[in-house]
Order: structure tokens, then C-alpha cells, then sequence
């Protein structure tokens, strides 16, 4: 059974880079089938794609976090993670990962994101 | 405007039938391309529960009880998610997500309370 789980500070300083990790058990991040993403949630609100990544490293993002966001995979480790620059108090959230898809190829994939990681809270203050 | 516009919240007794809309700004139609359905319960994270674009192509999550349906209403310009028999456990949180400008989108979600 496939499991995900995400692993990272819980509270970063604003202005810092906030980076999570994503180990996933039972099954290989090296599949051509799946996307790997990460996606968040501010307490009490609502769900906010941030970005999704290949086995092979190709990688697309939310368009407004664009500038801010690095996803990258290592596949030695069943590994992916997220980095995000600039953080303010908005960036507050409980941030998951999930497998996206089924039969994506590097440039496509749909969006049923199954299974989720049990998800991390970071929270930005100084 | 929002991409997708869902109500905030939504009562229904159980046994009852509750539908789940997710509105399409204008411009965006709404029969275009596959609507994703999650569900997410207190404290836990979400659960995929099925895709729609239309009647010939959905589909199921695994596990997913066939009382959760999806559909479209096009003169709405929305998307529905159809839950018949309702059960105390179906109270949740529940999310629409669609691909649009390059990137996924959800809706703000609806919380459901059967009572």
C-alpha cells in the first residue's frame, strides 16, 4: 500500500525558505505512470495547488507561486520536495503531498491526486 | 471572480439526497473538460472521490460508494457532485478541482452537515 509522508520544520521566520520533504513507502517514485505534488492549506480555508513533478524531473507550478517555488525529486531516495523562498504569514498551512494521476506522461496528467500524505502544519513567525 | 465558486455550506437529513454544486466563471465552460470531486473530514486529508466530464467518460475512485455521482448541468455552467442515502459519515468538507491556464484549481470548498 502506498504511503506518503511529509517531514520539515514546523515554523520558519519570514523572508526565509521553507522546504518539506516527501518520503514515499510502498512503491517507487520512479514510476512513468504517476506525478508527485504538493498542495496546502491554510488553517480554516481551502485547498491551493502548488506544483507537481515527473520521475524525471519535469515540473510544472501554480502560476502565482511560480517565482517562489522549487519542486525536485530524488528517486535514489523515493524522495520529492518543495522549497518556497520569500515565506510570509500567508504562506502559513498545512502543506501536503500526494501521487497525482494515472497513465501521465511527461507533459500530462489528470488530477485525481490519491493517496495524500497525512500533511505537515509550517507555520511563518518570527 | 473565482474560477470555481462553490456555497459554503449545505444541510440535508440522512437518507436524503444532497447536491453538491461548483459553478464555472463565466468564460469557462463547463463541459469541456473533467471535474475532480475530494472529500476531506476533520482532521484528516483529503480523499479523492471521483472524476466527470460527462456520462460515457467518469470515473470512480476505489472504494468510493456508487451513492457518490457526479455530473453537469450546462445551462448552469456548473458541475454537481450527487450524494444519495446520506449517512452520518458523509459529513465532510468537499472540494472541486479542474486544469485551467496551466495550473489545477479548486473550488472553496462546500462543508456538508447531515442532520
Amino acid at each position: 500500500q502506498l504511503q506518503l509522508q511529509e517531514s520539515g520544520p514546523g515554523l520558519v521566520k519570514p523572508s526565509e525558505t521553507l522546504s518539506l520533504t516527501c518520503t514515499v513507502s510502498g512503491g517507487s517514485i520512479s514510476s512513468s505512470s504517476y506525478f508527485w505534488g504538493w498542495i496546502r492549506q491554510p488553517p480554516g480555508k481551502g485547498l491551493e495547488w502548488i506544483g507537481s513533478i515527473y520521475y524525471s524531473g519535469n515540473t510544472y507550478y501554480n502560476p502565482p507561486l511560480k517565482s517562489r517555488v522549487t519542486i525536485s525529486i530524488d528517486t535514489s531516495k523515493n524522495q520529492f520536495s518543495v522549497k518556497l523562498s520569500s515565506v510570509t504569514a500567508a504562506d502559513t498551512a498545512v502543506y501536503y503531498c500526494a501521487r497525482q494521476g494515472e497513465y501521465c506522461s511527461s507533459n500530462n496528467c489528470p488530477g485525481n491526486f490519491q493517496p495524500w500524505g497525512q500533511g505537515t502544519l509550517v507555520t511563518v513567525s518570527s | 471572480q473565482a474560477v470555481l465558486t462553490q456555497p459554503s455550506s449545505l444541510s440535508a437529513s440522512p437518507g436524503a439526497s444532497a447536491s453538491l454544486t461548483c459553478t464555472l466563471r463565466s468564460g469557462i465552460k463547463v463541459g469541456t473538460d473533467s471535474i475532480y470531486w475530494y472529500q476531506q473530514k476533520p482532521g484528516s486529508p483529503p480523499q479523492y472521490l471521483l472524476r466527470y466530464k460527462s456520462d460515457s467518460d467518469k470515473q470512480q475512485a476505489s472504494g468510493v460508494p456508487s451513492r457518490f455521482s457526479g455530473s453537469k448541468d450546462d445551462s448552469a455552467n456548473a458541475a454537481i457532485l450527487l450524494i444519495s442515502g446520506l449517512q452520518s459519515e458523509d459529513e465532510a468538507d468537499y472540494y472541486c478541482l479542474i486544469w485551467h491556464s496551466s495550473a489545477w484549481v479548486f473550488g472553496g470548498g462546500t462543508t456538508l452537515t447531515v442532520l
